[in-house]
């Protein structure tokens, strides 16, 4: 059974903070990463969809890095605002997306 | 236009209704899936349809019968559903049919209580 896991499971911080959370996937038979953003009530928003080894990709004040010889991938957010607060979900690509359980944020100003 | 939208929002029925839900896109995919999400679990795949076609069934129980009428919509039609299959009910799709490297675009889902 293949395992994706997301850490921590919550964070809380203040506005202005920098944050990091953590997606570990299996490191064998690797075809993609994909980060979603899911604010409470609307649709999952794709932020990144990383395939290489060393990846690193850019979406305003959220960035991602990826390395698949480890087995894992970070998420930053620079300077968290509370339109930030959202779950943050990784799905590892095989046959098929496998999702972890997401990373609640919250940004409180 | 990159939105999904699915048809109702909240759903309450009783284990001997039949319901159904929709989803639409209009970006051209050809890649149409349902995924399955419980409290505080992460989405699990249920189907995929490619061109039009049922290409994946992760062995979900067939009182879930999914239904592909052209490349713009996608059903999911209930019947003598248990209580435990209360669940937030997720559409997507992508350009590709079979490529998992694709970008997934999501619904807002179908939030389902069976009583």
């Amino acid at each position: 059974i293949l395992n994706v896991e997301q850490s921590p499971q919550s964070l809380h911080v203040q506005e202005g903070d920098s944050t990091n959370f953590t997606c570990s996937f299996p490191s064998s038979n690797f075809y993609a990463l994909h980060w979603y953003r899911w604010e409470t009530a609307k649709s999952p928003e794709a932020l990144f969809v990383m395939t290489l080894n060393g990846d690193e990709k850019k979406k305003g004040r959220i960035s991602a890095t990826l390395n698949t010889k480890e087995g894992y991938s970070y998420l930053y957010i620079k300077g968290s605002q509370p339109e930030d607060s959202a779950t943050y979900l990784c799905a590892f690509s095989t046959d098929k997306l496998i999702f972890g359980t997401g990373t609640r944020l919250q940004v409180f100003p | 236009d990159t939105e999904v939208t699915q048809t109702p929002k909240h759903l309450v029925m009783g284990m001997t209704n039949k319901k159904s839900l929709k989803c639409e896109q209009h970006m051209g995919h050809r890649a149409m899936y349902w995924y399955k999400q419980k409290a505080k679990k992460p989405p699990e795949l249920m189907f995929v349809y490619s061109y039009e076609k049922l290409s994946i069934n992760e062995s979900v129980p067939s009182r879930f019968s999914p239904e592909c009428p052209n490349s713009s919509l996608l059903n999911l039609h209930l019947h003598a559903l248990q209580p435990e299959d209360s669940a937030l009910y997720l559409c997507a799709s992508s350009q590709v049919a079979g490529s998992f490297q694709e970008t997934q675009y999501f619904g807002p889902g179908t939030r389902l209580l069976v009583l």
